[in-house]
């Protein structure tokens, strides 16, 4: 029973490369956020989808990039890495707005 | 501007004990709370919810508490186990929207 599978779980990138995240689900789940966890900073919201097809933003969205062109994916993309984008980076889904969200394992990324 | 915060950045207690965590927030308009537990490397798991309209929910060892009127939620668990050594965040949604807002999260730590 996977859950919510994130890919890559480690990455190193250059300032000013790109790279997709990628979140998969296998519960059906309507909803998918993409989030992310700085140290004292809890977990903020970057990008989140209502149903396949959609895409709204969160609390912080500059510099991301997100589709939903399968149900059961979620890619959160980095056109042009920055240091500031250093962080650790968390998937999840839910079935409707009051059910509670599912999270992946998270991405640890880190940008020189 | 933090609409929900954890003003405890960690809490130490005794095995058996009571462990009391809270969370304050500052959005009258929010109308569902919920509380998840994070291990090291991994991502956060769903603990407890409450809706606004009830002021308690239990779940075994967990209850969690809501007083409206200050604004106030707690997670009580009881008894405290050193499997319960983990960071816990809560999290609220506003009516009317899909995203929740995370605490900073309270380092329990629970001592032998």
């Amino acid at each position: 029973n996977a859950g919510v599978t994130q890919t890559p779980k480690f990455r190193v990138l250059k300032t000013g490369q790109s790279m997709t995240l990628l979140c998969a689900q296998d519960m059906n789940h309507e909803y998918m956020y993409w989030y992310r966890q700085d140290p004292g900073m809890g977990l903020r919201l970057i990008h989140y989808s209502v149903g396949e097809g959609t895409t709204a933003k969160g609390e912080v969205p500059d510099g991301y990039n997100v589709s939903r062109l399968k149900k059961q994916n979620f890619l959160l993309g980095l056109e042009s890495a920055a240091p500031s984008q250093t962080s650790v980076y968390f998937c999840a889904s839910s079935q409707d707005r009051s059910q509670p969200q599912h999270f992946g394992d998270g991405t640890r990324l880190s940008i020189l | 501007d933090q609409q929900v915060k954890q003003n405890s950045p960690s809490l130490s207690v005794q095995e058996g004990r009571i462990s009391i965590l809270n969370c304050d927030y500052t959005n009258s308009m929010f109308d569902y709370f919920l509380w998840y537990k994070k291990y090291p490397a991994e991502g956060p798991t769903f603990l407890i919810s409450i809706s606004s309209i009830k002021d308690k929910n239990e779940d075994g060892r967990f209850t969690v508490f809501l007083n409206k009127s200050a604004k106030h939620l707690s997670l009580h668990i009881v008894p405290s186990q050193p499997g319960d050594s983990a960071v816990y965040f809560c999290a609220a949604m506003p009516s009317g929207t899909y995203k929740y807002i995370f605490g900073t999260g309270t380092r329990l730590k629970v001592l032998a």
